[in-house]
């Protein structure tokens, strides 16, 4: 169903600084993970990506931790630029299926 | 890379009335679509999985009738949202996935669809 009049959490970060973005995901036989970020209007844009057997994924400027522990995954960004400002996505799947469960969503504001 | 171009990107249409939504892949084959749909300030709902030359596969609570769902060829799906309702109003997203394309997925730009 349906969830009317939702705000999405919103992270403000000054410009330079690193952000963290979390995600808690449900599935615990989810075995891979993305990170996307959506701009205003727009479809959701492919960050990063980790599967179930690692715990850590590096990206230029971006960094995807994994523990599958407590299900719980963050999106680290160094020198967060104005140009990061949207909102955040964890998106999980498991094998075999092709579905991706979008998290709820973080927004990220850049302060200059 | 691998573009997803998603045709229109906004749309207002009146009650009663149906509108076609086009998903198609640029440069690959996508043998999986995705339509997904998103309220304000929310995450994305995944509503129902295509696949080429079959039946779509529904989530739970999404109406079949109302949201038609074609995937006739390797590069185009068709969502259409039949007999619209002021509450049908929402950001409608595809994504496809093609063996070509790696296992990713990639998002088109999304409509706009608004019902008066």
């Amino acid at each position: 169903g349906e969830s009317v009049g939702l705000h999405l959490p919103t992270l403000s970060v000054q410009e330079g600084d690193n952000s963290i973005i979390n995600c808690a995901y449900s599935n615990s036989a989810s075995d891979y993970f993305i990170w996307y970020k959506q701009e205003s209007g727009k479809g959701p844009q492919f960050i990063i990506d980790i599967r179930s057997n690692m715990d850590k994924r590096q990206g230029q400027r971006v960094t995807v931790l994994l523990n599958k522990t407590v299900k719980h995954l963050s999106l680290q960004i160094a020198a967060t630029q104005p140009g990061d400002s949207a909102v955040y996505f964890c998106a999980e799947s498991f094998s075999g299926t092709y579905k991706y469960i979008f998290g709820t969503g973080t927004r990220l504001k850049v302060l200059a | 890379g691998a573009v997803v171009s998603q045709h229109p990107s906004w749309v207002i249409c009146k009650s009663g009335t149906s509108v076609k939504i086009e998903c198609r892949s640029l440069d690959f084959q996508a043998t999986t679509m995705f339509w997904y749909r998103q309220f304000p300030k929310q995450s994305l709902m995944l509503m129902a999985t295509s696949n080429e030359g079959s039946k779509a596969t529904y989530e739970q609570g999404v109406e079949k009738d109302k949201f038609l769902i074609n995937h006739a060829s390797l590069t185009l799906s068709t969502l259409t949202v039949t007999s619209a309702h002021p509450e049908d109003s929402s950001f409608y997203i595809c994504s496809a996935r093609g063996e070509s394309a790696g296992n990713g997925y990639t998002f088109g730009s999304g409509t706009r669809l608004t019902v008066v």
